[in-house]
């Protein structure tokens, strides 16, 4: 089965400060990658998605994430980070063989000071 | 656009009572799920369904019970509460079907307490 690693639990930065955040995932064939987003008091929603083609895929609010195959990797950056970035990050996989099972990592919580 | 429902939002339960959590989706969504969130371990799958009438097991099923005899509506039962058990559970639904390509909907969460 998939699993989802996220080593940053907690990441501090100022504003107009450049992001990354990992993603690591463990399985051997295909798979779907996502991050979600979720805003203080409000409920997870979608920020990027790849399933093929292109592996740097270009989400909302200038988010971004590299497919690396190789470093089985899915990291999210972003060029500078603004206040209202404050939020938990959730990195997810879908497996070939196993697509009905959506499986988040454990979460990555940002906090940006102005 | 009402898009994914739950309720109760917040609900403060005994141990060893029974109770359940409700999930409605006006999406005409084929594939619901629930969540359950807690501090440092992210979102883990309870249950899942792929169409109504189908249900099958996430990665912590235990002392869950789901049911789907609609499409709309994706109730979880816990049938006799635990401590363990407190946490906020997200529904979700997606267009999918078995193969989720597509993005999961998310409602707004139920915060409950197990005392």
């Amino acid at each position: 089965a998939q699993s989802v690693s996220q080593h940053n639990h907690h990441v501090i930065l100022s504003e107009a400060a450049s992001l990354e955040l990992g993603c690591n995932y463990s399985y051997g064939g295909t798979v779907n990658l996502f991050w979600y987003v979720q805003y203080p008091g409000q409920h997870l929603q979608l920020l990027l998605k790849y399933f093929s083609g292109d592996p740097l895929v270009k989400g909302i609010k200038g988010f971004e994430a590299e497919f690396i195959k190789s470093k089985f990797s899915f990291n999210l950056r972003k060029p500078s980070v603004q206040w209202s970035d404050t939020a938990e990050y959730f990195c997810a996989v879908t497996a070939l063989g196993n697509t009905d099972k959506l499986i988040f990592g454990t979460g990555t919580r940002l906090q940006v000071f102005p | 656009n009402a898009g994914v429902t739950q309720t109760p939002k917040f609900q403060v339960l005994k141990t060893g009572q029974s109770m359940t959590l409700q999930c409605a989706q006006d999406m005409n969504h084929e594939y619901m799920s629930w969540y359950r969130q807690d501090p440092g371990m992210g979102l883990r799958l309870i249950h899942y369904s792929v169409g109504a009438g189908i249900t099958d097991q996430g990665e912590v099923p235990n002392g869950y019970n789901v049911s789907r005899s609609t499409t709309e509506d994706f109730p979880l039962r816990l049938l006799s509460a635990a401590p363990s058990q407190t946490s906020v559970y997200f529904c979700a639904s997606s267009a999918g079907g078995r193969y989720l390509g597509g993005e999961l909907f998310f409602g707004e969460g139920s915060r409950l307490t197990v005392l």
